[in-house]
C-alpha cells in the first residue's frame, strides 16, 4: 500500500506570497492532519480534516487554512507569507478514529525569503 | 503552554548500551501515548504506543513505560544500534482530541 505523499517537497517563496501544499493520504484513510515543524518547537498541530470537514484546529492564525476533498486528499494554504512561516510542513493520515496511529508523509520544506 | 515536554534535546549513547528517552506531560486527561522516530528529510514514523490502562508495552528492542502518577513516560531501546540515531518525538492524546507532540530528543548512537 502506498504511503502518504506530499507535494511539492521543497518550496521557496517570498514574503507576502501565498502557497498551497498538497497531501495524499494512504488509501482508505479518511483523516488527514497537518503539522508545522520548526527547530526547537517540535510538531505544532495545525488542523485535522475528516470526511471533508475540519474536525480539530490548532492555535495558528487564520492565514493558515486547509480543505479536504471527497477522495480524502487534502490541501493546506498559507496566505500572506511571513519569514517565520519557514518550516517543514508534515501531513499525516489515519483511518479516522481519535487517537489512532498517524502515518506521516515526508513533508514539504518551505523557505520564505 | 507545552503539554508534552521532552526536556533533553539530545542524547548520546554507545552502541550496545541502553538508550532512555524521557517525556513528561501535564494533562491528566491524556490516555494514549505514542513514540515516533524521525530521520532527516523524512516524515516521522510510528514506533510504539501505550494506552493509559497499561504501564508497559514492549516491541522487540523498544519498551515504553508509563508512570501515570508522575505523568511521565520513557522509551527504552536495548541494545542501541547506530541505525537508531534519529530524533524521537513523544506524543499524547485524550479520547477525542488531537495528538500533542513534544519537541523531540535527538539520539546519537556511536560505535
Amino acid at each position: 500500500k502506498a504511503g502518504v505523499t506530499q507535494t511539492p517537497r521543497y518550496l521557496i517563496k517570498t514574503r507576502g506570497q501565498q502557497v498551497t501544499l498538497s497531501c495524499s493520504p494512504i488509501s482508505g484513510h479518511r483523516s488527514v492532519s497537518w503539522y508545522q515543524q520548526t527547530p526547537g518547537q517540535g510538531l505544532q498541530f495545525l488542523f485535522e480534516y475528516f470526511s471533508e470537514t475540519q474536525r480539530n484546529k490548532g492555535n495558528f492564525p487564520g492565514r493558515f487554512s486547509g480543505r479536504q476533498f471527497s477522495n480524502s486528499r487534502s490541501e493546506m494554504n498559507v496566505s500572506t507569507l511571513e519569514l517565520g512561516d519557514s518550516a517543514l510542513y508534515l501531513c499525516a493520515s489515519s483511518l479516522g478514529g481519535f487517537g489512532e496511529t498517524q502515518y506521516f508523509g515526508p513533508g514539504t520544506r518551505l523557505l520564505v525569503l | 503552554d507545552q503539554q508534552v515536554k521532552q526536556n533533553s534535546p539530545s542524547l548520546s549513547v554507545q552502541e550496545g548500551r541502553i538508550s532512555i528517552l524521557n517525556c513528561d506531560y501535564t494533562n491528566s486527561m491524556f490516555d494514549y501515548f505514542l513514540w515516533y522516530k524521525k530521520y532527516p528529510a523524512e516524515g516521522p514514523t510510528f514506533l510504539i504506543s501505550i494506552s493509559s490502562i497499561k504501564d508497559k508495552n514492549e516491541d522487540g528492542r523498544f519498551t515504553v513505560f508509563l508512570n501515570k502518577s508522575a505523568k511521565h513516560l520513557s522509551l527504552h531501546i536495548v541494545p542501541s544500534q547506530p541505525g537508531d540515531s534519529a530524533v524521537y518525538f513523544c506524543a499524547a492524546s485524550s479520547g477525542t482530541d488531537k495528538l500533542i507532540f513534544g519537541t523531540g530528543t535527538r539520539l546519537q548512537v556511536f560505535p
